[in-house]
């Protein structure tokens, strides 16, 4: 069974582009979270998507969206970057809804974002 | 914020052996659940523990967890050079929230 699967892997941008970020789960997986990773800040909670619905949300601004296709495959966009956006960006895959059973999360391998 | 706190930080030791990472949460809890992480790559799962639990093993890891302290212990016995990773306790309530993680490192 293959595994989370992020594209891309590695990114450059400049400060005041967008981009967007792909995730696809593991087959038969309809909940994907994604985080974002910085030395500073560690592993923070952007938003989880189960079913095309979105179930939580982290704290970030509101540059930070994301959505969930029927096929569960998600996308995050980053709009109007800053410098502060440069940081891995991983995305998640279970099996259900983190809100309703004890399921563990399978990681993708991130993709690195650099603004610049 | 809402995230849980490790200690140590960081941790060195000779192969042979155990390591004990530490990691409190602030969040009601379902699960406690440990990770791993290899330089800036993507976490792998290491082992669940239900909040009505108290211990768990799982081959050289065992893990404890105290709901009244709000806090867990990862033990991993006889370390092996291949166990120097980053090590995150995440706190599953309605959400995954990440401790800062313990960066071990085991020398040969």
């Amino acid at each position: 069974k293959a595994g989370v699967t992020q594209t891309p892997r590695y990114l450059i941008k400049t400060r005041g582009q967008q981009v967007t970020l792909s995730c696809s789960p593991i087959s038969g997986h309809r909940s994907v979270s994604w985080y974002q990773q910085t030395p500073g800040q560690g592993l923070q909670f952007l938003f989880e998507y189960f079913s095309e619905t979105q179930r939580n949300k982290g704290n970030f601004p509101g540059r930070f969206s994301g959505r969930q296709f029927s096929n569960s495959r998600s996308e995050m966009n980053v709009s109007t970057l800053e410098l502060g956006d440069s940081a891995l960006y991983l995305c998640a895959s279970s099996v259900l809804s983190g809100g309703a059973v004890n399921t563990e999360a399978f990681f993708g391998q991130g993709t690195r974002l650099t603004v610049v | 914020s809402q995230q849980g706190e490790e200690d140590p930080q960081a941790l060195s030791i000779q192969e042979g052996e155990n390591a004990t990472m530490n990691c409190s949460y602030k969040t009601s809890i379902n699960n406690l659940q440990w990770y791993r992480q290899n330089s800036g790559r993507g976490l792998v799962h290491l082992i669940l523990i239900r909040s009505n639990e108290r211990e768990k093993h799982s081959g050289r890891l065992r893990v404890t967890l105290d709901t009244s302290k709000k806090s867990s212990s990862l033990l991993i016995t006889a370390s092996r050079a291949a166990d120097t990773a980053s090590y995150f306790c995440a706190a599953q309530g309605g959400k995954l929230i990440f401790g800062q993680g313990t960066e071990l490192s085991v020398k040969p």
